[in-house]
């Protein structure tokens, strides 16, 4: 069955320090991979994505994630973190039945900023 | 730019009422979804909806559950006989088209059963 785990359940940054949010993922084929930020009071929204091609990804708030196929990971990475970054991030996989019909989601990270 | 919209934000009921949650996707979305969030749990889903008929339900999406597009740019969440356990957020999702990766998300609506 398709899972994904979130290892860390609270992280807590200096701003301005390198950040590093892990995701491991199980799925039976290639996977499609999401990272969603959810910020107080707001909905996910999509950080970035990948499918196939290039291992390292870019997203918005410049935000990057790299696919490691053989670790099964897609750990989610931002070199300066901002206090506006401070928000729940959940790491996701595709589920393709008939061309991906559901997102599993891990159980999140939630991220504290200290100035 | 289009978003997803869900209303209320919050609603309140009692334990054995039917509450309806309202949704309207993007207007040229094709593929509608609605996920729940408990209270410190993951994102979990429930349902995913295209033509007019469910495409796939989780375990969680019982008899008490059912969904509907009744007028071509709403899509609800009809919970029969609420329960205490049925608190949680409840997240509307659309996605284009069969070939878009990209599922939009609205910004929930809090459901508390009293």
């Amino acid at each position: 069955a398709q899972s994904v785990t979130q290892p860390d359940i609270h992280i807590t940054v200096s701003e301005g320090a390198s950040l590093e949010l892990r995701c491991n993922y199980s799925y039976g084929a290639t996977p499609y991979l999401f990272w969603y930020v959810q910020s107080p009071g707001q909905g996910l929204q999509l950080l970035l994505k990948y499918f196939s091609g290039d291992t390292l990804v870019q997203g918005i708030k410049g935000f990057e994630a790299e696919f490691k196929r053989s670790q099964s990971s897609f750990n989610l990475r931002k070199p300066s973190v901002h206090w506006s970054d401070a928000a729940e991030y959940f790491c996701a996989v595709g589920s393709f039945s008939g061309g991906y019909n559901k997102l599993i989601f891990g159980a999140g990270t939630r991220l504290a900023v200290h100035p | 730019e289009p978003e997803v919209t869900q209303t209320p934000s919050h609603q309140v009921t009692q334990m054995g009422q039917e509450v309806i949650l309202r949704c309207v996707p993007i207007s040229n979305h094709l593929y509608f979804y609605w996920y729940r969030q408990i209270l410190g749990q993951k994102v979990e889903f429930l349902v995913s909806f295209y033509n007019n008929e469910i495409s796939e339900k989780s375990e969680i999406f019982d008899d008490q559950f059912s969904v509907e597009r009744p007028d071509g740019s709403n899509f609800t969440l009809k919970i029969r006989s609420t329960k205490l356990e049925d608190s949680a957020m409840y997240f509307c999702a659309s996605r284009r088209a069969r070939g878009d990766t990209e599922a939009f998300f609205g910004q929930g609506t809090r459901l508390t059963v009293v």
